[in-house]
């Protein structure tokens, strides 16, 4: 069967660094992609991992390990735009469709 | 703003009543993708095309849903006889797939309530 786990809630303080950890088992993997949606909002796309490694962009990361099932979101220099919720989706399938979860819900404090 | 467009933004409608939605990709994406989501969930795939041709649908996807898109560029979802249940913010989202990697841009959602 499908599963996906991600925390549910994270707290950080302004100017830290979070990882947002997300496991997941599906067939027809193609990689694993990350939104992140304010309340209120529509889904945003923050980065894609295809292959095993780190993928850079500003101040988010993500990494993906193909063998472990795992990846992780690391953003850095948090700031309080970043509240928000992260979702973890794997792309699978021919169509590519992303399965979420229930995604874990990151709060910024001063 | 060329970015995908959704209408209407907010549905009140009676149960029983048929609801019709709108999604207008980005220009030129070739894939378009509905979603489902509900209060404190992720998005639930419901249906995808590529070009005007519906190429999935999710078991989700009870036969009083039918999407359409008809010329390959904006697409329909309707909804017949709806229910207490389909109460949800309907998704919207369109990619262009070059190879095999394609990714996925949201419109804002049409939010959907059933009295």
């Amino acid at each position: 069967g499908q599963s996906l786990e991600q925390p549910s809630e994270v707290t950080a303080v302004e100017g830290a660094i979070v990882q947002i950890n997300c496991t997941y088992q599906t067939s027809g993997f193609y990689g694993l992609s990350w939104y992140q949606q304010h309340d209120g909002g529509a889904p945003t796309f923050l980065s894609y991992n295809a292959l095993d490694g780190l993928e850079e962009t500003g101040r988010f990361s993500s990494f993906l390990s193909r063998s472990d099932s795992y990846g992780y979101l690391l953003l850095q220099e948090l700031q309080m735009k970043d509240s928000a919720s992260y979702f973890c989706a794997p792309v699978t399938g021919g169509g590519n469709k992303l399965t979420f979860g229930t995604g874990t819900q990151l709060k910024v404090e001063l | 703003d060329t970015g995908v467009s959704q209408d209407p933004r907010h549905k009140i409608t009676k149960r029983g009543q048929n609801v019709t939605f709108r999604c207008d990709p980005i220009s030129e994406h070739n894939r378009l993708y509905w979603y489902r989501q509900t209060l404190g969930q992720g998005p639930e795939f419901l249906t995808y095309f590529q070009n005007e041709a519906q190429l999935e649908k999710s078991r989700l996807l009870s036969d009083r849903f039918s999407a359409e898109r008809p010329k390959g560029s904006f697409s329909t979802l309707e909804i017949q006889r709806t229910e207490q249940g389909d109460s949800a913010m309907y998704l919207c989202a369109s990619s262009l797939l070059r190879g095999v990697r394609d990714t996925q841009y949201f419109g804002p959602g049409t939010r959907l309530t059933v009295l």
